[in-house]
């Protein structure tokens, strides 16, 4: 049974850095047959999908453009373990951050969510 | 490639059955003759959960209550009667082109 589980601050103060990491149990984040993602959720934007990485004989990346020149998506091979670096911070970054899961191009494991929060 | 759905708040009738509209601005139909579409349902208090991938297939432990159906641009998830327990936000998800893209969500209660 895979298991994300997420850890990270609760608050973050505008221009700083966000760091979230996600445990994975019951797989490996370097299994070739799925993608690792991150996805957040506000009032004012919805479900937005911000980025993954996956392992097919080498390292990919992909990005949304509203992310792409702050965020970083690392995978932790030595933990089994999935990191999200978010770069100068501002309020709208306000969100529940989700680690997720992509197999057979559905997300079916979430993380609990970290809701994380911008302010001074 | 944005996502809409419809409608966006659904009342339903325990034992009634329910339907979700949703449609993306290009075709999800991929070469390979799978739609890249999939749906999700978000509990109150909880991530969501996968419902649907490639428009028809259930997700492993997902009622067959819930089927999906549908290509190109639109798409119908269907509730064949539903139960207390299926109230919650609907989602569509397109996992064709980077960014992945969701719709604005479907709000279901009991009436």
């Amino acid at each position: 049974q895979v298991q994300l589980l997420q850890s990270g601050p609760g608050l973050v103060k505008p221009s700083q850095t966000l760091s979230l990491t996600c445990a994975i149990s019951g797989d490996s984040v370097s299994d070739n047959d799925v993608s690792w993602d991150w996805i957040r959720q506000s009032p004012s934007r919805g479900l937005e999908w911000l980025g993954r990485t996956y392992y097919r004989s080498r390292w990919f990346y992909d990005y949304a453009e509203s992310v792409r020149n702050r965020m970083t998506i690392s995978p932790d091979t030595s933990r089994n373990n999935l990191l999200l670096e978010l770069i100068s911070v501002t309020p709208e970054d306000t969100a529940l951050y989700y680690c997720v899961r992509g197999y057979s191009h559905g997300m079916d494991v979430w993380g609990q969510g970290t809701a994380v929060t911008v302010s001074s | 490639i944005v996502m809409t759905q419809s409608p966006l708040s659904l009342p339903v009738t325990p034992g009634e059955p329910a339907s979700i509209s949703c449609r993306s601005s290009q075709s999800l139909l991929h070469s390979n003759g799978y739609n890249f579409l999939s749906w999700y349902l978000q509990k109150p208090g909880q991530s969501p959960q996968l419902l649907i991938y490639l428009g028809s297939n259930r997700a492993s432990g997902v009622p067959d209550r819930f089927s999906g159906s549908g290509s190109g641009t639109d798409f119908t998830l269907k509730i064949s009667r539903v139960v207390a327990e299926d109230v919650g936000v609907y989602y569509c998800m397109q996992v064709l082109q980077i960014p992945f893209t969701f719709g604005p969500g479907t709000k279901v209660d009991i009436k």
